[in-house]
């Protein structure tokens, strides 16, 4: 059955202060694993797609890491505005293009000014 | 700008009412849409995909009569909850499919149905 986890469920941080955070998955044929920001009644917001083993992409003060079985979202210098839950999700599917997504339960990041 | 528009926002009825989400594609045709739905504090589950022209295809232990899917345009899909009971209470988002895998995948802002 194909799996994804994050950790931690909930995470405060200080304004400034940087930490990680992580996905780990077990899938069957992965496709790409993406990254979303949710923000509290509303619909996720894209953030990154990755496909392989050692891929890396940056936006702004987040940086999302991909290896054979988890991803991390690093979060640089977080500012409160960046206070938000971050999905994570693995596309699966042997039919290229499905497009399904299999979500994680989500990470809450509280950032204090 | 957003690129799927859902409606409505928001629902509160009564138990047994029959309620009615809509999911525009305003950036391309989208042949395909996806309809997911989320517990508080909990992840998101694929419940349908939804196909322009065709029977919709629904996920294990999901009711096809009890969440009716349309999709008889290019551009819209539609989510009806019928006869709706306090534990269809959710917040239920649709997605887009991206022309291409590796395209920036893209959700509606999400109903939050609330039933009395």
């Amino acid at each position: 059955e194909d799996q994804v986890t994050q950790s931690p469920e909930a995470l405060r941080l200080q304004e400034g202060e940087s930490s990680s955070l992580n996905c780990s998955y077990t899938v069957s044929g992965l496709r790409g694993l993406f990254w979303y920001r949710q923000d509290p009644g509303k619909g996720p917001e894209f953030l990154f797609t990755l496909y392989s083993a050692g891929e890396e992409k940056e936006k702004e003060r987040l940086k999302a890491t991909l290896t054979k079985k988890e991803s991390f979202l690093h979060i640089t210098a977080p500012k409160p505005e960046d206070s938000a839950t971050y999905l994570c999700a693995v596309q699966v599917g042997a039919i290229q293009g499905a497009q399904k997504l299999v979500f994680g339960q989500g990470t809450r990041l509280t950032i204090n000014p | 700008g957003a690129v799927v528009s859902q409606h409505p926002s928001r629902v509160i009825c009564k138990s047994g009412t029959s309620v009615k989400i809509e999911c525009r594609s305003l950036d391309f045709q989208a042949t395909t849409m996806f309809w997911y739905r989320q517990f508080p504090k909990k992840s998101l589950m694929l419940m349908a995909t939804s196909n322009e022209g065709s029977k919709a295809t629904y996920e294990q232990g999901v009711e096809k009569d009890k969440f009716l899917i349309n999709h008889a345009s290019l551009t819209l899909s539609t989510l009806t909850v019928t006869s709706a009971h306090p534990e269809d209470s959710s917040f239920y988002i649709c997605k887009e499919k991206a022309e291409l895998s590796n395209q920036p995948q893209h959700f509606g802002d999400g109903t939050r149905l609330s039933i009395l």
